[in-house]
């Protein structure tokens, strides 16, 4: 199985910041790699597929990068409601896995 | 609009079995494979199972294989998911996902408990 491995865990953060998350799979999963953002409550929003497509009505400040096995999501000028779980997902080999999910609080 | 509405979901003893659906609209239904990903309390995304677009090919997790079965009707845009043998452990909210171009549903919540 693919395991795919986010960094930091947690993330305390500045309101205006430039942020990177990480995203590291065992195994090269091409760019078949996507970003999630999750609010307490709430079902996971996409919010980059396949590495770096943008998504449709998702702030131009989040993008994404990578490809192979090393993946990193940034949001450029964190904004409050930015707070919340973001995870990674490969779709590239089953089981289509998850990463554990990188937390963003307020610093 | 893209829609993925489940249904079915709710409070079960352990042991017994439900069926999920989930009812898509706004896209060709039958063009895509389906996944079915759960997410348990206070826990991470798991995915669950497969199908792809003419049920050729079907997944499961170790967890739920033996126990869970993906299937899908495209004359009815409808995807399910049928569980048996129902433990504590498959408590979870579930998600009706489509794989390519990913869109998720808003997930439907099962209770394995007496």
């Amino acid at each position: 199985d693919v395991v795919l491995t986010q960094s930091p865990a947690t993330l305390s953060v500045t309101p205006g910041e430039r942020i990177s998350l990480s995203c590291r799979a065992s195994e090269s999963v091409d760019t078949y790699l996507h970003w999630y953002q999750q609010k307490p409550n709430e079902s996971p929003r996409l919010l980059i597929k396949y590495a770096s497509q943008s998504i449709s009505g998702i702030p131009s400040r989040f993008s994404g990068s990578g490809s192979g096995t090393d993946f990193t999501l940034s949001i450029n000028g964190v904004e409050l409601e930015d707070l919340s779980i973001y995870y990674c997902q490969q779709g590239n080999s089953l089981p289509y896995t998850f990463g554990a999910g990188t937390k963003l609080e307020l610093k | 609009e893209v829609q993925l509405v489940e249904s079915g979901g709710g409070l079960v003893q352990p042991g017994r079995s439900l069926k999920l659906s989930c009812l898509a609209s706004g896209f060709t239904f039958s063009n895509y494979g389906m996944n079915w990903i759960r997410q348990a309390p206070g826990k991470g995304l798991e995915w669950v199972a497969s199908i792809s677009s003419s049920s050729s090919y079907i997944y499961y997790a170790d967890t739920v294989k033996g126990r869970f079965t993906i299937s899908r009707d495209n004359a009815k845009n409808t995807l399910y998911l049928q569980m048996t043998s129902l433990r504590s452990e498959d408590t979870a909210l579930y998600y009706c996902a489509r794989h390519t171009d990913p869109y998720w549903g808003q997930g439907v919540m099962v209770t394995v408990s007496s």
